[in-house]
């Protein structure tokens, strides 16, 4: 199975400060369709995960647009531009290039 | 609006069945694979099993198999997991999870709780 890295585990984050987040896969994304089925989800304090972004970079409808996504390959990145308190809570990447489907360990985000 | 309704949770003893009901509604529920994914207490998420639009084709995590039946009916709009010989390892919160392209959670339900402990 694909291996999903998070990096850092907990961050620390005041109200506007921007922070990134890791996801390093144990092998390419890179489907052999052309796509990277690598996606973002966060999961708020006692909620389900809800979907930010997929397929890398594209944002899920409502989402605001201070998030975005990047990456490639095996490299990929969820970046928030001026963390907002509902922001809070784990942040999980997960793949669905190769059968079956992985999630990684999960980034939380508190406020500092 | 698109929802996702879990039921058929509870506290159940090692060994026992229990069998987990999604209803589904907003979308064309029978054009979509759909998924369960667990989280077990303060832990993170876990793939558990999927079936595809037809219900013809079933796939499942290598520690569930055997034990786990995924199951839908298109016409009642609703996705089903039967879990047989339960053990204590599968204690979580279960979620269903609709997937677009066959490939991504779009959509999640509120889970449902299944504890095991004699």
């Amino acid at each position: 199975d694909v291996v999903l890295t998070q990096t850092p585990p907990t961050l620390s984050a005041t109200i506007g400060q921007s922070v990134s987040i890791s996801c390093r896969s144990s092998q390419s994304l890179l489907h052999s369709n052309g796509n990277t089925y690598l996606h973002w989800l966060l999961q708020r304090p006692g909620q389900s995960p809800q979907l930010l972004i997929y397929l890398v970079s594209r944002l899920e409808s409502g989402v605001p647009n201070r998030f975005s996504g990047s990456g490639s390959g095996t490299d990929f990145t969820l970046k928030i531009s001026g963390v907002e308190a509902e922001d809070l809570g784990v942040y999980y990447c997960v793949q669905g290039t190769h059968a079956p489907w992985t999630f990684g360990g999960g980034t939380k985000l508190e406020l500092k | 609006e698109v929802q996702l309704v879990e039921s058929g949770g509870g506290l159940v003893q090692p060994g026992r069945s229990l069998k987990l009901s999604c209803a589904a509604s907003g979308f064309t529920y029978s054009n979509y694979v759909m998924a369960w994914v667990r989280q077990a207490p303060t832990k993170g998420l876990e793939w558990v099993a999927s079936i595809s639009t037809g219900g013809g084709n079933t796939y499942y995590r290598d520690s569930v198999k055997g034990r786990f039946t995924i199951s839908r009916d298109n016409a009642k709009n609703t996705l089903y997991l039967q879990i047989d010989s339960l053990r204590s390892e599968d204690t979580a919160t279960y979620y269903c999870a609709k997937a677009k392209l066959g490939r991504y959670f779009d959509y999640w339900g509120q889970g449902v709780m299944v504890t095991v402990s004699s």
